[in-house]
């Protein structure tokens, strides 16, 4: 069980083009989802948190009009990259919070998406 | 502030070696933790955690951790290394509050000797 689901695992862009991942919790509701950016041989960086029905909290430094966030269902999140540049060229993990009350602290991860703007 | 340290970037040990990751962390109270295992172009695979209890807690592929609330670590540990251990291991911890976000530390890079 709690498995999450990331697609694309990796997207090759034109600069200036959108790019749209995918999180899906495929056997557990997630009212609460995050999404991270992890560059090479470094640590995960949250990005932001998204909450099923409502705005985004975005970390300090991280564009919300760059980074759009939409958690539409308690099951899917996306994170749209827009107008993208080379210097977004990363690692994006998303990571779900199961809402059941014994694995409510646990973040389970996706497999990642590794986006490279040309 | 908050945050978390893996004073060790890389590891390299021989196969059946035994194994100790160390983590730290920085905060006021007792928060929730946990080691991930990442192997290369992947998402994170959760070891362990601890949330209260006993402190020495047990995870998946044989490994464990020891929390000490005195020296504020969460170290990590493997009697005898596995080949297919090699993978970056990250702690992390979640402080009270807000949504629960994790902090990670830096990774550990583990290299296996055969």
């Amino acid at each position: 069980g709690a498995v999450v689901s990331q697609h694309p695992s990796r997207v090759i862009c034109k600069s200036g083009t959108s790019v749209k991942i995918e999180c899906r919790s495929l056997d557990f509701q997630a009212t609460t989802m995050f999404w991270y950016r992890q560059f090479p041989k470094q640590s995960l960086m949250l990005m932001a948190t998204s909450n099923e029905g409502s705005k985004a909290t975005y970390e300090q430094g991280v564009e919300k009009d760059k980074f759009l966030i939409n958690h539409a269902s308690l099951t899917l999140s996306t994170l749209t990259v827009t107008s993208a540049h080379p210097e977004d060229s990363s690692f994006y993990i998303c990571s779900a919070r199961a809402d059941s009350r014994g694995a409510k602290n646990i973040q389970y991860f996706g497999a990642g998406t590794r986006l490279s703007v040309l | 502030a908050q945050s978390v340290t893996q004073p060790d970037i890389h590891i390299t040990v021989s196969e059946g070696a035994s194994l100790e990751l160390r983590c730290n962390y920085s905060y006021g109270a007792t928060p929730y933790l946990f080691w991930y295992v990442q192997s290369p172009g992947q998402g994170l695979q959760l070891l362990l955690k601890y949330f209260s209890g006993d402190t020495l807690v047990q995870g998946i592929k044989g490994f464990e951790a020891e929390f000490k609330r005195s020296q504020s670590s969460f170290n990590l540990r493997k009697p005898s290394v596995h080949w297919s251990d090699a993978a970056e291991y990250f702690c992390a911890v979640a402080f009270a509050g807000g949504y629960n976000k994790l902090i990670f530390g830096a990774g550990t890079r583990l290299a296996v000797h055969p």
